[in-house]
């Protein structure tokens, strides 16, 4: 597709069930990135890939999120055990190297989770 | 650590209003700014940069320049439309190691009527 692609576009599940949302991003992009944006508030960085691997991994707010990107295309993020708290807007980015600054970086429209 | 802080809204113009949202920034060094958009039901997207003191961003009608003095990077439109109602993030690259790492406000929703 010409954009980046996110799966499900909303997520409904109870506390403490298991989660994973997908990410499809620019076909050639190498860098990939994840945010989280809570109601009222700005996205906020969890991770970022070059490649396949993780180069950045700071802003996972604790051990039952994880993400993958195997192949270095297609990126999952994993939630386990998940707790009210974690409902938010969840935001994949791609860019065609690491933005180093330039900041372009092009945004999927979201997987927006809902934890009951 | 870095941070932004934009004007609360919502703010709500007529058309052909002249719009500022306010941006301040606290970083160490030099870093890049940004403002991203977000329409509605779409992804958010660039709309204008400055990657140094004194640059000055514009796209769209809208322009933003770089103040290192005041750590600001204020947005403006002359005129604005009702196809600009959106939300607006203010945001920050860090210079140096960590420079992918964006850090943005909390959003300004616009919306404009006819």
């Amino acid at each position: 597709g010409a954009g980046v692609s996110q799966t499900p576009s909303n997520k409904v599940t109870e506390k403490g069930k298991y989660v994973e949302l997908r990410c499809d991003p620019i076909s050639g992009h190498t860098a990939l990135y994840w945010y989280r944006q809570s109601l009222g508030q700005g996205p906020e960085f969890l991770i970022y890939f070059q490649g396949t691997g993780a180069a950045d991994d700071s802003g996972l707010p604790n051990d039952r999120f994880f993400a993958v990107r195997p192949e270095g295309s297609v990126s999952t993020l994993k939630i386990q055990r998940t707790e009210r708290g974690d409902s938010a807007v969840y935001l994949c980015a791609s860019s065609l190297y690491s933005s180093g600054g330039r900041g372009e970086l092009f945004f999927g429209e979201g997987s927006r989770l809902t934890v009951l | 650590g870095n941070s932004v802080t934009q004007m609360e809204g919502p703010v709500t113009l007529s058309e052909e209003a002249f719009l500022t949202i306010n941006c301040t920034y606290t970083a160490t060094g030099y870093p890049s700014l940004f403002w991203y958009v977000q329409y509605p039901g779409e992804g958010l997207q660039l709309l204008l940069k400055a990657t140094k003191a004194d640059d000055k961003g514009s796209n769209k009608g809208f322009e933003a320049t770089y103040r290192k003095e005041t750590t600001s990077f204020h947005l403006e439109k002359g005129s604005v439309q009702v196809s600009d109602s959106a939300v607006y993030f203010c945001a920050l690259s860090p210079s140096g190691a960590g420079s992918y790492q964006l850090t943005f406000g909390k959003g300004t929703k616009l919306s404009v009527i006819p």
